[in-house]
């Protein structure tokens, strides 16, 4: 089955950098793109962006364009978000997701989510 | 850019009882529409893409409709466990979530 497992909870401080990883499993990695999704605490959903697992094209939002960069590893199957130049607004949950087929923006499967609390 | 609006943003309503969820898209969206629950401390989930289809084990009394910008999540016989935040999403745009409780 599919399976994306996130890292771990980080705390950072303004201005920091801080990278969550997504290791996918149950399917062909480089067949599906993924798309990084966070929640802000009792807020609602907010699309960050999208990498492609085959050729490695992204598509940021464009309120983060500048401090974010996905990248993903084939070898290890695993997608990575980073975000720079952190603040106290970038608090959130944040969660990868796969897609339902390649492009198509459904997203299907979920990583269990990441806590990122910035805060100094 | 798009946006979502959804309706109403707290919905009451009792079990066995039917609950209609509205989205509003600031321009089209054709059919490019999807419906996710989220509980608390939980992933959200997929329940409708396409406007229409129910996502993979989605129990039939979850419907969708809708196209355009005016878009329809109903669920026929509320049970217990379907009392969530759902969000309508289109790509790169969420609907900031209706929030449906127990009456």
């Amino acid at each position: 089955q599919v399976q994306l497992v996130q890292s771990g909870a980080e705390v950072k401080k303004p201005g920091a950098s801080v990278k969550v990883s997504c290791k996918a499993s149950g399917y062909t990695f480089t067949s599906y793109g993924i798309s990084w999704v966070r929640q802000a605490p009792g807020q609602g959903l907010e699309w960050m962006g999208w990498i492609s697992a085959y050729n490695g094209n992204t598509n940021y939002a464009q309120k983060l364009q500048g401090r974010v960069t996905m990248t993903t590893d084939t070898s290890t199957s695993t997608a990575y978000m980073e975000l720079r130049s952190l603040r106290s607004d970038d608090t959130a949950v944040y969660y990868c997701a796969r897609e339902l087929d390649y492009g198509e923006g459904y997203f299907q499967h979920w990583g269990q989510g990441t806590l990122v609390t910035v805060s100094s | 850019e798009i946006v979502m609006t959804q309706s109403p943003a707290t919905l009451s309503v009792s079990p066995g009882e039917r609950a209609t969820l509205s989205c509003r898209a600031s321009q089209s969206v054709s059919s490019n529409l999807a419906w996710y629950q989220q509980k608390p401390g939980q992933a959200p989930r997929l329940l409708i893409y396409g406007a229409s289809t129910r996502a993979t084990g989605i129990p039939a009394r979850f419907s969708g409709s809708g196209s355009g910008t005016e878009f329809t999540l109903t669920i026929s016989s509320l049970q217990s466990e379907d009392f969530a935040v759902y969000y309508c999403q289109q790509y790169n745009t969420f609907g900031q979530g209706t929030k449906l409780e127990i009456k």
